[in-house]
């Protein structure tokens, strides 16, 4: 079936411009993380999202960072005023977890990414 | 919170060798090690992962050990093809109760760049 896909693949932004990124995780998938990748470093946290309800924001930069995800499916990481710090790729993932208390982890599975460009 | 370091940052090897990348990690209640290979410009696949109940998994060519005493992982890569040079990420979740319902969060390593000479 269709992986996680992520749109666009590509923004270049004037600083100071908002910015949306959308992230269509796979079918069916109750997990969805956000994930900040700079040039030659590991994906680091972001936040994350179980159905509509966001459990964890806990990596998010600062408070120019917004993510929604309002029917529990497809997510949007916004970005407010960009900087240019903020170019990195952004990585989305999902899960499929089952319900109940202190299962193990569910594989995640990442989308192919947006890389963003602040000039 | 969780720190993951892995070594080496770069690792050339000639094809047919053997690769091996290790990680260490600092938080004891992480369970889940997955390991991922990232291609330029691609996203991250999952190669093989394990869980804190095992010490050792296999497949194929790729195994991946768990000390969880010493709090160390390892991936190794075994007669190396030019299709494995890639970016490799090694990662370790701790599960995270989130309404009743565990999530774990990755914390990555800084990546092993991987290069298979023919």
């Amino acid at each position: 079936g269709a992986g996680v896909s992520q749109s666009p693949r590509y923004k270049v932004a004037k600083r100071g411009q908002d910015v949306a990124l959308r992230c269509d995780p796979i079918s069916g998938h109750v997990s969805l993380f956000w994930y900040q990748q700079a040039l030659g470093q590991g994906p680091e946290f972001l936040t994350y999202f179980q159905n509509e309800a966001q459990l964890d924001k806990s990596g998010l930069p600062s408070d120019r960072f917004f993510a929604e995800r309002p029917e529990g499916s497809v997510s949007t990481l916004k970005i407010q005023r960009t900087q240019q710090e903020d170019s990195a790729v952004y990585l989305c993932a999902s899960s499929l977890v089952t319900s109940g208390r202190w299962r193990s982890t569910d594989t995640q599975y990442f989308g192919p990414g947006t890389r963003l460009t602040v000039l | 919170g969780e720190n993951v370091e892995q070594h080496p940052s770069t690792l050339s090897v000639q094809e047919g060798d053997s690769a091996v990348i290790k990680c260490t990690y600092s938080d004891s209640a992480s369970n889940y090690f997955p390991w991922y290979k990232q291609e330029l410009g691609k996203r991250p696949q999952l190669i093989i992962d394990i869980r804190s109940n095992v010490g050792e998994k296999k497949d194929q060519r790729i195994a991946v050990t768990l000390n969880k005493t010493a709090k160390h992982f390892s991936l190794h890569i075994t007669e190396t093809q030019p299709e494995d040079s890639a970016v490799y990420f090694c990662a370790a979740a701790s599960p995270s109760n989130a309404g009743g319902t565990s999530y774990g969060k990755l914390t990555f390593g800084q990546g092993t760049i991987l290069t298979v000479h023919p």
